[in-house]
């Protein structure tokens, strides 16, 4: 079958790092995508990686093991504004369909 | 450049009745995804279409129905609408088959059915 766990929530302090990971399950992998959401507001692209590594934009990196099926989204310098919900997804090209995890809510304490 | 658009960005139903939501992609995508939002549940995947055909179909029943029309639109139809089927419905749409890269969401139809 084809999963993706990646933790409800997740609580942290303003200015410091957190990490959000995920693992999946997939009959076949392209690469591993990560979306924000805010609330009312629509998923928004943050960021892909089809190999393994570490890939840096700004203050947001995601980190991709393909021989764990195992990714993680790294957030620095945590602003207010970083507080929504954090969504995975993949593209399973044998099942020719594209799966996202239900969501980590990311909740940021001044 | 426009983003992706969805009309209506609210709709009310009875149980029983049909919908109908329409999305309009970014110009030059040819790729439309539907997906659900139910509180808590996380986006399902619905419907991906691309250059007017139906590429493929989530688990969900056959009253859930769509098309793709040649300026690369879309709709979505819900027949025989039920209670649970209250829910965000977001559009995306991506350059080609790919999707794989980046998708861009459009605001969403909030249907609530009665």
């Amino acid at each position: 079958g084809q999963s993706l766990e990646q933790p409800s929530e997740v609580t942290a302090v303003e200015g410091a790092i957190v990490q959000i990971n995920c693992t999946y399950q997939t009959s076949g992998f392209y690469g591993l995508s990560w979306y924000q959401q805010h609330d009312g507001g629509a998923p928004t692209f943050l960021s892909y990686n089809a190999l393994d590594g570490l890939e840096e934009t700004g203050r947001f990196s995601s980190f991709l093991s393909r021989s764990d099926s195992y990714g993680y989204l790294l957030l620095q310098e945590l602003q207010m504004k970083d507080s929504a919900s954090y969504f995975c997804a993949v593209r399973d090209y044998q099942e020719d369909k594209i799966i996202f995890g239900k969501g980590t809510r990311l909740h940021i304490l001044p | 450049e426009a983003g992706v658009t969805q009309s209506p960005t609210h709709l009310i139903k009875t149980r029983g009745q049909q919908a109908t939501l329409r999305c309009s992609p970014i110009s030059g995508h040819t790729s439309v995804y539907w997906y659900q939002q139910a509180l808590g549940l996380g986006l399902q995947f619905l419907l991906w279409y691309d250059e007017g055909e139906e590429r493929n179909r989530g688990n969900f029943p056959p009253r859930f129905s769509g098309r793709q029309f040649p300026n690369y639109s879309s709709e979505l139809n819900v027949n025989a609408l039920e209670l649970e089927d209250s829910a965000l419905y977001l559009c995306a749409s991506s350059p080609g088959t790919g999707g794989v890269y980046e998708q861009y969401f459009g605001p969403g139809t909030r249907l609530t059915v009665t």
